[in-house]
């Protein structure tokens, strides 16, 4: 299984800023996704992130909003910008296994974001 | 388009009772089903999952879930519940046919409360 680090763990922010978080694998993975979860609600995928390339984002997702980068297999960020208070959101960062561990999406604890 | 659904928004249970936590699901081909449990303030961690293979399948700290395909359901199970296992918990499918690896659908989340 692959270990994920987020940073910062939580945040308020005001109206109008940006904020980046930080995602760290403690091995090399193929793949690496960001979801965000909304209060009291479920999880939605944001965007896969391409190393060394642009990141694809899902419908509902720009990357004018939502700025990610990739550039090695183990780190990438994901900037949340020009914030407003429907922002205020669980960001995860998430790989996916290998081996024994194929089709397995293993999660970061996630980012708190307040917007005030 | 592939859904999950969680019936229940809440399920509760004494300890050492059997524990079920309901999911059905629809999809275009076949399924990669998951469950995924987050305990309060944390990121999601990972119990079990079907791909292929025993319908029965066995995870992490005693679950199991009975993939049955004429009723399209993955339901959840626990022969004895632990206070422990007070947490919130997520079914996730993956189309086969049309999603790429890391686009999991998840449901609403059934919250789980075992009273001593």
């Amino acid at each position: 299984s692959a270990v994920i680090s987020q940073k910062p763990s939580r945040d308020i922010c005001q109206r109008g800023t940006s904020l980046t978080i930080q995602c760290q694998v403690d091995s090399q993975v193929t793949m690496m996704f960001w979801y965000r979860q909304q209060p009291g609600q479920s999880l939605t995928l944001i965007a896969t992130a391409n190393q060394g390339s642009e990141a694809t984002y899902e419908s509902g997702f720009v990357i004018d909003k939502f700025p990610i980068s990739r550039p090695n297999l183990t780190f990438s960020t994901l900037t949340v910008s020009n914030m407003s208070p429907e922002d205020s959101s669980i960001y995860l960062c998430s790989a996916l296994g290998a081996g024994r561990s194929t089709g397995e999406l293993f999660f970061g604890e996630g980012s708190r974001l307040t917007v005030l | 388009a592939q859904s999950v659904a969680q019936p229940e928004d809440q399920v509760n249970v004494a300890e050492g009772n059997p524990l079920t936590v309901k999911c059905t699901y629809s999809v275009s081909g076949n399924p990669y089903l998951f469950w995924y449990v987050q305990y309060p303030n944390r990121g999601l961690q990972f119990l079990l999952k079907y791909i292929t293979g025993d319908n029965l399948v066995k995870g992490s700290y005693g679950f199991e879930a009975e993939f049955n395909k004429s009723q399209t359901s993955f339901h959840l199970k626990k022969p004895s519940a632990l206070v422990s296992d007070s947490a919130l918990y997520f079914c996730a499918v993956r189309d086969q046919l049309t999603d790429s690896w890391g686009k999991l659908q998840f449901g609403a989340g059934t919250q789980v409360v075992v009273t001593p």
